[in-house]
């Protein structure tokens, strides 16, 4: 089946530093992949929906300055959390739908394993 | 506004029993799709099934079945014979159907049952 690999699996970084998250489709091209993020014990977040070659779309209330998407192939899209700090500790979790799939736009999401970002 | 509704917050049974995860759904879509994904404690979300609202009929995959039904906007998830390997994070979630490429897919998500399976 489609596979979504996320790297890295865990990182830790020191406040004020930049963290970049890659979501990768394996088998499969996605001109379209989301970012959601996840709190301890709580619900999965829509952040954006990054689309391959034009700006990603940011959900309300998710800094796009901060939160730097780049969707610069069909394979890859990239998360840089910028300026880190503690409250940004979370899971991040990226999804992609196979293109070549008849009416791509409502195939199923596939889910990367997440990355779990520790700021100290 | 799209909403979803796990009341079950945490479940434990004993292997082998049959158990049953309801999902209440809120939305004002007329056409829409709703899923579920199991969390296990590794983190990565794995997709089960998607439904859309226009097919009630229910599902059975080995083990697995479900219940949709539109009348009470309900799509409830029930495991037959439980196993241990079952235990993990169990989330609903609900979409509005994109009718163009590129239009962002909002996936609504509840807040999750933990399923624990004992021995």
């Amino acid at each position: 089946g489609a596979v979504v690999s996320q790297h890295p699996s865990r990182v830790i970084c020191k406040s004020g530093t930049s963290v970049k998250i890659e979501c990768r489709s394996l088998d499969f091209q996605a001109t379209t992949m989301f970012w959601y993020r996840q709190f301890p014990k709580q619900s999965l977040m829509l952040m954006a929906t990054s689309n391959e070659g034009s700006k990603a779309t940011y959900e309300q209330g998710v800094e796009k300055d901060k939160f730097l998407i780049n969707h610069a192939s069909l394979t890859l899209s990239t998360l840089t959390v910028t300026s880190a700090h503690p409250e940004d500790s979370s899971f991040y979790i990226c999804s992609a739908r196979d293109s070549s799939v008849a009416g791509s736009y409502n195939s199923p999401l596939h889910f990367g394993n997440g990355t779990r970002l520790t700021v100290t | 506004a799209q909403k979803v509704t796990q009341a079950q917050t945490e479940i434990s049974v004993v292997e082998k029993e049959d158990v049953t995860l309801d999902c209440v759904y809120e939305t004002r879509d007329t056409t829409y799709y709703l899923f579920w994904y199991k969390q296990p404690p590794s983190g990565e979300l794995v997709f089960l099934i998607r439904r859309n609202s226009f097919d009630e009929q229910n599902e059975i995959s080995g083990r697995y079945s479900w219940n949709f039904q539109k009348s009470t906007s309900s799509f409830n998830f029930t495991i037959t014979a439980s196993q241990v390997v079952d235990s993990a994070v169990y989330f609903c979630a609900l979409s509005e159907a994109v009718s163009t490429q590129g239009g962002s897919e909002k996936l609504v998500f509840g807040k999750g049952t933990k399923l624990t399976v004992n021995p």
